[in-house]
């Protein structure tokens, strides 16, 4: 029944390390997004992807990177994590922003990523 | 640049009502959004107004003004499970939504 889920809940890693997070949702939405939340709780938008296409992305570091297998997963992989990569990262989905009257997001339950 | 501007911290007593201003400064406008995030939980979806007024959804209200680039969110008979925070949002002209840092609502019996 979950709408849009992510795995890991939780990932503790050293530095240097890379990692990949994977969400999935099962609303058949057509656009998927990425966000990330620091300590001071300011959502910011990493990707998102529509119908397979990138349409937005933010002027975040290139190790990160997303990856879109079909419509209903959007996966994120970091490489040579940084401790400044430590924060909650969230997953995402809506309709079309551009086709529908209320288009809004719905979240999965978060992944709090820990660089040791 | 774009910008959101909420409180960031309000508190209120149960049973009160309290209002939770936003104001913005985006390139367009497609709407404006109202999340509520309890601590350690993802943003859950509260509202969406895209035209001027007022949308009324139980005990919760969401007022926009386009002219002024503000809104604001009404919580009437506060609940202690209201403490959280509640995000505004403004989905700009590229369709993406620009967020604001939340405000956090503490609610005392």
């Amino acid at each position: 029944d979950t709408a849009v889920s992510q795995t890991p809940k939780y990932l503790v890693t050293q530095m240097g390390n890379d990692k990949s997070i994977k969400c999935e949702q099962n609303l058949g939405h057509d656009t998927m997004y990425w966000y990330k939340q620091d300590s001071k709780k300011f959502l910011k938008i990493m990707f998102s992807y529509n119908n397979k296409e990138l349409i937005i992305n933010e002027t975040v570091p290139n190790r990160f990177s997303p990856k879109s297998p079909d419509k209903a997963h959007l996966n994120l992989h970091i490489n040579s994590l940084e401790l400044g990569d430590s924060a909650v990262y969230f997953c995402a989905s809506s309709q079309d922003p551009r086709g529908t009257r209320t288009n809004e997001q719905f979240f999965g339950p978060g992944t709090r990523l820990t660089v040791l | 640049g774009q910008n959101i501007d909420q409180p960031t911290e309000m508190t209120a007593t149960e049973g009160a009502i309290v209002q939770i201003n936003c104001t913005y400064q985006t390139s367009g406008f497609n709407g404006l959004f109202w999340y509520q995030q309890h601590a350690g939980e993802a943003p859950t979806f509260l509202s969406y107004n895209v035209l001027d007024g007022l949308e009324e959804k139980g005990r919760f209200s969401s007022f926009l003004s386009r002219s002024k680039g503000y809104s604001y969110l009404l919580l009437k008979e506060l609940q202690m499970k209201d403490s959280a925070s509640y995000l505004c949002a403004v989905l700009d002209s590229n369709y993406q939504l620009i967020w604001g840092a939340g405000t956090k609502l503490i609610i005392k019996p």
